[in-house]
C-alpha cells in the first residue's frame, strides 16, 4: 500500500504557479520523498526527489515539512504540458533494495 | 536515443497464449523493473532486478517470467494469458536499486482477447 495521500485532482491557471500536497504521516527518517508524473499515454517521468530539505531543479521545487509529515511539489509556472497525473512517493525500503509504490496520484489540470 | 525502450508497444492476443515483452536500457543502470497499469490506472510493481539478479517479486503469477540476459535487458515472458492480463506493462531502470530515479519506457499496451 502507498504511504502517501494527494488530492485526487487539482485546477491550475496557465502561467500560474501549481502547489501539489501530499501527506506522509507514516515516513520514517530514511526514506526519500519522491515525485513523478504520467502525461497521458507516456510512461512515468522523474520531477524531483528529497529526504528533509527543500529541493529545486529545473522542473520544479520540492517543500518537505520540518516533521517530514507532508511536502509540496510547486511547478512555477504551469504551461498546459503540464496537465497530468502527479504522484507522491515515499520509497520504502525492501530485502535487497527499495519499492518504489505508486499511490491513485493527483490529477492536474491546467487550464488556459 | 531512447533510454529505456520497450517492444512491442502494442500487443493483442487470444487467451491462452505465451507472448513476452522485451526491454532494453542504454544508461548504464544496475537495476531494471517491471511495472503494471490496470484499467483503474494503478501502477503496481510486479519484479526488480539488480544485475540479473531477482531482488523483488511482489506476488506476481508464476504464469509471468522475467528473465534478464544481462544487466541491460529486461524481458517479460507470460503464459497461458488470461483477460486479467491485459494492461499497460511498463519497463523502468535505474542507476541502482537505493535512492536514484527511475526511468521509464513507454509502455506496452496488452489486450487479450
Amino acid at each position: 500500500d502507498a504511504k502517501t495521500t494527494q488530492p485526487t485532482s487539482m485546477d491550475c491557471a496557465e502561467g500560474r504557479a501549481a502547489n501539489l500536497p501530499c501527506n506522509h504521516s507514516t515516513i520514517s527518517g530514511n526514506e526519500y520523498v519522491y515525485w513523478y508524473r504520467q502525461i497521458h499515454s507516456q510512461g512515468p517521468q522523474y520531477i524531483i526527489h528529497g529526504l528533509k530539505n527543500n529541493e529545486t531543479n529545473e522542473m520544479a521545487s520540492l517543500i518537505i515539512t520540518e516533521d517530514r509529515k507532508s511536502s509540496t511539489l510547486i511547478l512555477p509556472h504551469a504551461t498546459l504540458r503540464d496537465t497530468a497525473v502527479y504522484y507522491c512517493i515515499v520509497r520504502v525500503a525492501n530485502t535487497g533494495g527499495f519499492k518504489t509504490i505508486f499511490g491513485a496520484g493527483t490529477r492536474l489540470f491546467v487550464k488556459a | 536515443d531512447t533510454a529505456v525502450s520497450q517492444t512491442p508497444k502494442y500487443l493483442v492476443t487470444q487467451m491462452g497464449n505465451d507472448k513476452s515483452i522485451k526491454c532494453e536500457q542504454n544508461l548504464g543502470h544496475d537495476t531494471m523493473y517491471w511495472y503494471k497499469q490496470d484499467s483503474k490506472k494503478f501502477l503496481k510493481i510486479m519484479f526488480s532486478y539488480n544485475n540479473k539478479e531477482l531482488i523483488i517479486n511482489e506476488t506476481v503469477p508464476n504464469r509471468f517470467s522475467p528473465k534478464s540476459p544481462d544487466k541491460a535487458h529486461l524481458n517479460l515472458h507470460i503464459n497461458s494469458l488470461e483477460l486479467g492480463d491485459s494492461a499497460v506493462y511498463f519497463c523502468a531502470s535505474s542507476r541502482d536499486g537505493g535512492n536514484t530515479e527511475a526511468f521509464f519506457g513507454q509502455g506496452t499496451r496488452l489486450t487479450v482477447v
